[in-house]
């Protein structure tokens, strides 16, 4: 069984710029969720998205927003970058959603220059 | 707001004796806790969950957490600490009353550095 897949794995952007990370789901999962990971603030959630709908939001800015496609790949978009935004962002999927098992992919290191 | 408070950013263990890891945390109505465990390269990994039910947890690994409602803790713990167990220890929770984990999500607290020594 294949795992959660992100892409791309590295990313360097400007200031200003927008960002579209992508995360594909073990199959058969319908809960996928983002984490932003910063040595600094640890590992954050952003939201989770369950059969296409949002379930689930942290604390962040508008900037950041998400979507679920029908088969539960998800994209998440960050619009503005700021040099804060560099982070690692790690994709989880679970098959019930947050608060049961999620597994999670390797994840997306985004560099804001 | 939940949250989560891991004490300790090191804990130091010698091979073959017990290790624990802390874990305290602040939720409205009753918990769902987690440990999940971070190896160099190679990402994050469920180890074990409480949901409801035996104060005790077994997971993976021999891994075990003792949820302890008065103490709002839920500490990790194995009885022989292995090298290969050296990793990055999160715990987390969410809000068990609410569908989907609850308004907050799932919060993470700031993980812990295990190093066993040989």
């Amino acid at each position: 069984k294949a795992g959660v897949t992100q892409t791309p794995r590295y990313l360097i952007k400007t200031r200003g710029q927008q960002v579209t990370l992508s995360c594909s789901p073990i199959s058969g999962h319908r809960s996928v969720s983002w984490y932003q990971q910063t040595p600094g603030q640890g590992l954050q959630f952003l939201f989770e998205y369950f059969s296409e709908t949002q379930r689930n939001k942290g604390n962040f800015p508008g900037r950041f927003s998400g979507r679920q496609f029908s088969n539960s790949r998800s994209e998440m978009n960050v619009s503005t970058l700021e040099l804060g935004d560099s982070a690692l962002y790690l994709c989880a999927s679970s098959f019930f959603g947050i608060s049961y098992e999620q597994y999670f992919g390797p994840g997306t290191r985004l560099t804001v220059t | 707001a939940q949250s989560v408070a891991q004490p300790e950013d090191q804990v130091n263990v010698a091979e073959g004796n017990p290790l624990t890891v802390k874990c305290t945390y602040s939720v409205s109505g009753n918990p769902y806790l987690f440990w999940y465990v971070q190896y160099p390269n190679r990402g994050l990994q469920f180890l074990l969950k409480y949901i409801t039910g035996d104060n005790l947890v077994k997971g993976s690994y021999g891994f075990e957490a003792e949820f302890n409602k008065s103490q709002t803790s839920f500490h990790l713990k194995k009885p022989s600490a292995l090298v290969s167990d050296s990793a990055l220890y999160f715990c987390a929770v969410s809000q068990r009353d609410k569908a989907g984990g609850g308004a907050d999500g799932l919060t993470f607290g700031k993980g812990t550095h295990l190093i066993i020594q040989p």
